[in-house]
Protein backbone atom coordinates (compact mmCIF):
# COMPACT_ATOMS: atom_id res chain seq x y z
CA UNK A 1 0.00 0.00 0.00
CA UNK A 2 1.44 3.64 -0.59
CA UNK A 3 2.07 5.63 1.96
CA UNK A 4 3.63 8.99 2.39
CA UNK A 5 7.13 8.62 4.35
CA UNK A 6 8.83 11.38 6.44
CA UNK A 7 12.78 11.66 7.48
CA UNK A 8 13.85 12.50 10.03
CA UNK A 9 11.85 10.46 12.51
CA UNK A 10 13.16 12.85 15.34
CA UNK A 11 15.12 16.26 14.69
CA UNK A 12 17.07 17.91 17.63
CA UNK A 13 17.83 21.66 17.06
CA UNK A 14 19.47 24.17 18.66
CA UNK A 15 17.37 27.59 19.10
CA UNK A 16 17.89 29.64 16.18
CA UNK A 17 19.59 26.69 13.68
CA UNK A 18 17.62 26.13 10.59
CA UNK A 19 16.09 22.77 9.74
CA UNK A 20 14.29 21.20 6.55
CA UNK A 21 12.08 18.61 7.31
CA UNK A 22 11.65 16.02 4.38
CA UNK A 23 8.41 13.98 2.84
CA UNK A 24 7.75 11.82 0.01
CA UNK A 25 4.45 12.33 -1.03
CA UNK A 26 2.02 9.07 -2.52
CA UNK A 27 2.82 9.46 -5.79
CA UNK A 28 0.18 9.74 -8.03
CA UNK A 29 -1.35 12.65 -5.79
CA UNK A 30 -1.84 16.30 -6.89
CA UNK A 31 -1.88 18.27 -3.13
CA UNK A 32 0.56 18.07 -0.34
CA UNK A 33 0.15 19.54 3.45
CA UNK A 34 1.84 20.18 6.53
CA UNK A 35 0.47 20.04 9.85
CA UNK A 36 1.95 20.10 13.42
CA UNK A 37 1.26 18.41 16.63
CA UNK A 38 1.89 19.98 19.51
CA UNK A 39 2.21 17.22 22.36
CA UNK A 40 -1.12 17.01 23.84
CA UNK A 41 -2.84 19.68 21.42
CA UNK A 42 -4.35 18.90 18.52
CA UNK A 43 -3.58 18.60 15.08
CA UNK A 44 -3.02 22.36 13.22
CA UNK A 45 -2.84 23.00 9.45
CA UNK A 46 0.27 25.16 8.44
CA UNK A 47 0.24 25.07 4.48
CA UNK A 48 -1.19 23.27 1.12
CA UNK A 49 0.86 23.34 -1.88
CA UNK A 50 -0.75 22.36 -5.43
CA UNK A 51 0.26 23.02 -9.10
CA UNK A 52 3.88 23.94 -7.59
CA UNK A 53 2.80 26.43 -5.11
CA UNK A 54 0.99 27.02 -1.82
CA UNK A 55 -2.47 27.64 -2.09
CA UNK A 56 -3.37 28.09 1.97
CA UNK A 57 -1.58 28.74 4.84
CA UNK A 58 -2.55 29.27 8.36
CA UNK A 59 -0.70 32.24 10.42
CA UNK A 60 1.25 29.70 11.78
CA UNK A 61 3.37 29.74 8.96
CA UNK A 62 4.93 33.49 8.75
CA UNK A 63 7.91 34.23 7.25
CA UNK A 64 10.39 31.86 9.32
CA UNK A 65 8.50 28.77 7.31
CA UNK A 66 8.72 27.22 3.68
CA UNK A 67 7.77 24.34 1.34
CA UNK A 68 9.50 23.37 -1.73
CA UNK A 69 8.87 21.02 -4.31
CA UNK A 70 12.30 20.53 -5.16
CA UNK A 71 11.41 17.75 -7.59
CA UNK A 72 9.09 15.39 -8.96
CA UNK A 73 9.25 13.37 -5.80
CA UNK A 74 10.10 15.37 -2.62
CA UNK A 75 8.39 18.06 -0.58
CA UNK A 76 9.96 19.67 2.09
CA UNK A 77 9.44 22.46 5.01
CA UNK A 78 12.03 24.48 6.05
CA UNK A 79 12.24 26.44 9.19
CA UNK A 80 15.01 29.30 9.06
CA UNK A 81 15.66 30.01 13.09
CA UNK A 82 13.88 27.83 14.98
CA UNK A 83 12.54 28.60 18.15
CA UNK A 84 11.67 26.73 21.40
CA UNK A 85 7.61 26.90 20.95
CA UNK A 86 8.70 24.84 17.10
CA UNK A 87 8.94 21.98 19.21
CA UNK A 88 6.33 19.72 18.09
CA UNK A 89 5.45 16.71 16.06
CA UNK A 90 5.25 17.67 11.99
CA UNK A 91 3.08 15.41 9.60
CA UNK A 92 3.28 15.60 6.11
CA UNK A 93 0.38 14.86 4.28
CA UNK A 94 -0.67 14.25 0.59
CA UNK A 95 -3.82 13.35 -0.71
CA UNK A 96 -5.81 12.60 -4.77
CA UNK A 97 -7.80 15.69 -4.13
CA UNK A 98 -8.94 18.74 -1.33
CA UNK A 99 -10.61 16.41 0.37
CA UNK A 100 -9.08 13.05 1.81
CA UNK A 101 -5.22 13.63 3.38
CA UNK A 102 -3.23 10.61 3.75
CA UNK A 103 -0.52 11.55 7.04
CA UNK A 104 2.86 10.55 7.16
CA UNK A 105 4.79 8.95 10.13
CA UNK A 106 5.61 12.56 11.31
CA UNK A 107 9.07 14.13 11.91
CA UNK A 108 9.41 15.17 16.02
CA UNK A 109 11.05 17.97 16.45
CA UNK A 110 13.01 18.98 19.38
CA UNK A 111 14.10 22.85 19.60
CA UNK A 112 16.50 23.11 22.30
CA UNK B 1 -16.86 28.86 19.93
CA UNK B 2 -14.19 26.00 18.41
CA UNK B 3 -14.40 24.63 15.47
CA UNK B 4 -14.65 21.34 15.37
CA UNK B 5 -15.57 20.59 19.39
CA UNK B 6 -15.73 16.87 21.26
CA UNK B 7 -15.45 15.55 24.51
CA UNK B 8 -11.71 14.90 25.15
CA UNK B 9 -13.41 11.45 27.35
CA UNK B 10 -11.45 9.18 28.24
CA UNK B 11 -14.28 6.38 27.41
CA UNK B 12 -13.08 3.34 29.10
CA UNK B 13 -15.58 0.58 27.65
CA UNK B 14 -15.30 -3.32 28.04
CA UNK B 15 -14.86 -6.03 25.17
CA UNK B 16 -17.06 -6.26 22.66
CA UNK B 17 -18.85 -2.94 24.14
CA UNK B 18 -20.75 -0.27 21.76
CA UNK B 19 -19.17 3.11 21.95
CA UNK B 20 -20.48 6.10 20.41
CA UNK B 21 -18.43 9.23 20.00
CA UNK B 22 -19.83 12.75 19.10
CA UNK B 23 -18.85 15.99 17.33
CA UNK B 24 -19.91 19.62 16.29
CA UNK B 25 -18.66 21.98 14.19
CA UNK B 26 -19.21 25.80 13.98
CA UNK B 27 -18.82 26.79 10.56
CA UNK B 28 -22.08 25.76 8.23
CA UNK B 29 -20.01 25.85 5.22
CA UNK B 30 -18.32 22.99 5.99
CA UNK B 31 -18.32 20.47 2.94
CA UNK B 32 -16.67 17.20 4.27
CA UNK B 33 -16.75 15.56 7.22
CA UNK B 34 -13.72 12.53 8.16
CA UNK B 35 -13.39 10.65 11.25
CA UNK B 36 -9.61 9.76 11.61
CA UNK B 37 -7.50 7.48 14.35
CA UNK B 38 -4.57 8.16 16.00
CA UNK B 39 -2.17 6.45 18.27
CA UNK B 40 0.00 7.54 20.96
CA UNK B 41 2.90 9.47 19.10
CA UNK B 42 1.60 8.31 15.74
CA UNK B 43 -0.34 9.85 12.71
CA UNK B 44 -3.27 10.29 12.46
CA UNK B 45 -5.17 7.49 9.71
CA UNK B 46 -8.14 8.19 8.06
CA UNK B 47 -10.95 5.59 9.04
CA UNK B 48 -13.81 6.67 7.21
CA UNK B 49 -15.38 9.37 5.38
CA UNK B 50 -18.79 10.46 6.47
CA UNK B 51 -21.76 11.60 4.16
CA UNK B 52 -24.84 12.80 4.29
CA UNK B 53 -26.71 9.59 4.19
CA UNK B 54 -24.91 8.21 6.96
CA UNK B 55 -22.16 5.13 6.13
CA UNK B 56 -20.79 2.19 7.72
CA UNK B 57 -17.63 0.10 7.49
CA UNK B 58 -17.77 -3.07 9.14
CA UNK B 59 -18.19 -2.58 12.91
CA UNK B 60 -18.08 1.23 12.09
CA UNK B 61 -20.85 3.35 11.21
CA UNK B 62 -20.92 7.07 11.09
CA UNK B 63 -23.32 10.00 10.98
CA UNK B 64 -23.55 13.40 10.02
CA UNK B 65 -26.74 15.50 10.32
CA UNK B 66 -26.02 19.15 8.79
CA UNK B 67 -28.66 21.01 10.45
CA UNK B 68 -27.63 20.50 13.98
CA UNK B 69 -24.25 20.71 12.56
CA UNK B 70 -23.27 17.16 14.28
CA UNK B 71 -21.40 14.06 13.48
CA UNK B 72 -20.83 10.91 14.66
CA UNK B 73 -19.25 8.21 14.68
CA UNK B 74 -20.44 4.83 16.31
CA UNK B 75 -18.44 1.43 17.30
CA UNK B 76 -19.77 -1.89 17.99
CA UNK B 77 -18.72 -4.91 19.56
CA UNK B 78 -15.57 -3.29 20.32
CA UNK B 79 -11.97 -4.78 20.13
CA UNK B 80 -9.21 -3.98 22.44
CA UNK B 81 -6.90 -2.69 19.14
CA UNK B 82 -10.03 0.01 18.63
CA UNK B 83 -8.19 2.06 22.09
CA UNK B 84 -6.81 4.95 20.02
CA UNK B 85 -8.23 8.66 20.04
CA UNK B 86 -10.46 9.87 17.48
CA UNK B 87 -10.57 12.81 15.65
CA UNK B 88 -13.11 14.78 14.14
CA UNK B 89 -12.21 16.74 11.07
CA UNK B 90 -13.91 18.81 8.52
CA UNK B 91 -13.10 20.73 5.62
CA UNK B 92 -14.92 23.82 4.05
CA UNK B 93 -15.86 25.14 0.27
CA UNK B 94 -12.89 26.03 -0.99
CA UNK B 95 -10.36 25.59 1.18
CA UNK B 96 -7.81 23.17 1.72
CA UNK B 97 -7.16 22.53 5.14
CA UNK B 98 -8.95 19.94 7.45
CA UNK B 99 -9.96 21.18 10.75
CA UNK B 100 -9.23 18.43 13.30
CA UNK B 101 -11.05 18.65 16.66
CA UNK B 102 -9.08 17.46 19.71
CA UNK B 103 -10.01 14.10 19.82
CA UNK B 104 -11.93 11.82 22.27
CA UNK B 105 -9.82 9.00 23.73
CA UNK B 106 -11.11 5.44 23.41
CA UNK B 107 -9.63 2.45 25.99
CA UNK B 108 -11.25 -0.87 25.67
CA UNK B 109 -10.40 -3.14 28.57
CA UNK B 110 -9.94 -7.01 28.86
Amino acid sequence: EPEVTQTPSHQVTQMGQEVILRCVPISNHLYFYWYRQILGQKVEFLVSFYNNEISEKSEIFDDQFSVERPDGSNFTLKIRSTKLEDSAMYFCASGPGTREAFFGQGTRLTVV
Amino acid sequence: RKEVEQDPGPFNVPEGATVAFNCTYSNSASQSFFWYRQDCRKEPKLLMSVYSSGNEDGRFTAQLNRASQYISLLIRDSKLSDSATYLCVVNSYNTDKLIFGTGTRLQVFP
